[in-house]
């Protein structure tokens, strides 16, 4: 079974901060993506990553900033957090392997409130 | 722009029943749809797809139908139980994007009442 592991379950920062958001999966997924969720709003793409050190920007990358040093990890930074930033994120990760479309396989979300 | 719309931000069935839970979209690039689950404090997981070359899948107590005249899909639990109390999305790509290009609904918080 696909292991998604976000290391942080919640996290409170201050405005300012610069804040890290770690999430690894254990299936050797080549494509790995960082989304947030507001009520309201859905889950919106912030950046994807199809291959180590390869990014892309999403819908929304405004404030955020990517690292994908090895295949199983991926890193979501805020350069400098601020309090519209305040949201639930997930990281999800997915094999081109099986098609265009496989199914995204989530992990279980960071509460990041920004004070 | 929403481009994937859940207009039914909840919903509350009785258990045994049927739930309907419908999405709709505008772009006409979309090809594949998927629903995801979500439960409080966890992430969602994938729960049924379709291509847009059928018009229904099935799978066990769901079933996905896709009306593509009407960019309209619905998914079907029949019959609700209450561990179906979740929050549901539906999602959809273009063969062209893939994966990157999944786009969310804005979720419908469904309620199995026992």
């Amino acid at each position: 079974d696909v292991k998604v592991t976000q290391s942080s379950r919640y996290l409170v920062k201050r405005t300012g901060e610069k804040v890290f958001l770690e999430c690894v999966q254990d299936m050797d997924h080549e494509n790995m993506f960082w989304y947030r969720q507001d009520p309201g709003l859905g889950l919106r793409l912030i950046y994807f990553s199809y291959d180590v050190k390869m990014k892309e920007k999403g819908d929304i990358p405004e404030g955020y900033s990517v690292s994908r040093e090895k295949k199983e990890r991926f890193s979501l930074i805020l350069e400098s957090a601020s309090t519209n930033q305040t949201s639930m994120y997930l990281c999800a990760s997915s094999s081109p392997e099986a098609g265009n479309n496989s199914p995204l396989h989530f992990g279980n979300g960071t509460r990041l409130t920004v004070t | 722009d929403q481009q994937v719309k859940q207009n039914s931000p909840s919903l509350s069935v009785q258990e045994g029943r049927i739930s309907i839970l419908n999405c709709d979209y505008t772009n006409s690039m979309f090809d594949y749809f998927l629903w995801y689950k979500k439960y409080p404090a966890e992430g969602p997981t994938f729960l049924i797809s379709i291509s847009s070359i059928k018009d229904k899948n099935e799978d066990g107590r769901f079933t996905v139908f896709l009306n593509k005249s009407a960019k309209h899909l619905s998914l079907h639990i029949v019959p609700s139980q209450p561990g179906d109390s979740a929050v549901y999305f539906c999602a959809a790509s273009a063969a062209n994007f893939g994966n990157e290009k999944l786009t969310f609904g804005t979720g419908t918080r469904l309620t199995i009442i026992p």
